[in-house]
């Protein structure tokens, strides 16, 4: 049951460059959260935003959360090479468990 | 430093074998959490636990067995019954069960030899 679905699938960037990932989910949800994976190793989480929240900002990350469509994007601003990752979008709209959509996968080209 | 620890960071099962992933964590947590993760693809949840002694199937337990018997540990057995044990596997911990952000080990990827 995947609840959150990432989009786009893969995003190519020049270093510098913003990024945007969009994430649009099914249910009414409590909280949703955004967390990074480098390859191999375990998911980092990065932000949660709240149901009652429009916007979150976190560094050079800032998220938005539109709960009438059901959908949130994540912002990485001034992107680097190191930001290059899978992004996952997490939402709890299925009682106490997190569900994950399938990422994107970011490449930042320095 | 706190954190979790997963172990093997490789593992190879033979046919028919039941192989053990240890996740050990020292963050003081209650929930506690596996996931498997195949290429391309999300994490899907095999089990989790709210408390010790105490665990619930998530999306895909068939072929998964937990115990937790301890604060600190949460072991998955892969059994002969998981027919494509294949993947990544994620353990993560969280500091109660109300959808709180979750605190990831650095996986143990397993294969068939």
């Amino acid at each position: 049951s995947q609840q959150g679905e990432e989009d786009p699938q893969a995003l190519s960037i020049q270093e510098g460059e913003n990024a945007t990932m969009n994430c649009s989910y099914k249910t009414s949800i409590n909280n949703l959260q955004w967390y990074r994976q480098n390859s191999g190793r375990g998911l980092v989480h990065l932000i949660l935003i709240r149901s009652n929240e429009r916007e979150k900002h976190s560094g050079r990350l800032r998220v938005t959360l539109d709960t009438s469509k059901k959908s949130s994007s994540l912002l990485i601003t001034a992107s680097r090479a190191a930001d290059t990752a899978s992004y996952f979008c997490a939402t709890d709209g299925y009682g106490n468990k997190l569900v994950f959509g399938a990422g994107t996968i970011l490449r930042v080209k320095s | 430093d706190g954190g979790i620890t997963q172990s093997p960071k490789y593992l190879f099962r033979k046919e028919g074998q039941n192989v053990t992933l240890s996740c050990e964590q020292n963050l003081n947590h209650d929930a506690m959490y596996w996931y498997r993760q195949d290429p391309g693809q999300g994490l899907r949840l095999i089990y989790y636990s709210q408390i010790v002694n105490d665990f619930q199937k998530g999306d895909i337990a068939e072929g998964y067995s937990v115990s937790r018997e301890k604060k600190e540990s949460f072991p998955l057995t892969v059994t002969s019954a998981q027919k494509n044990p294949t993947a990544f596997y994620l353990c993560a911990s969280s500091i109660d069960n109300s959808n709180q952000p979750q605190h990831f080990g650095d996986g143990t990827r397993l294969s068939i030899l």
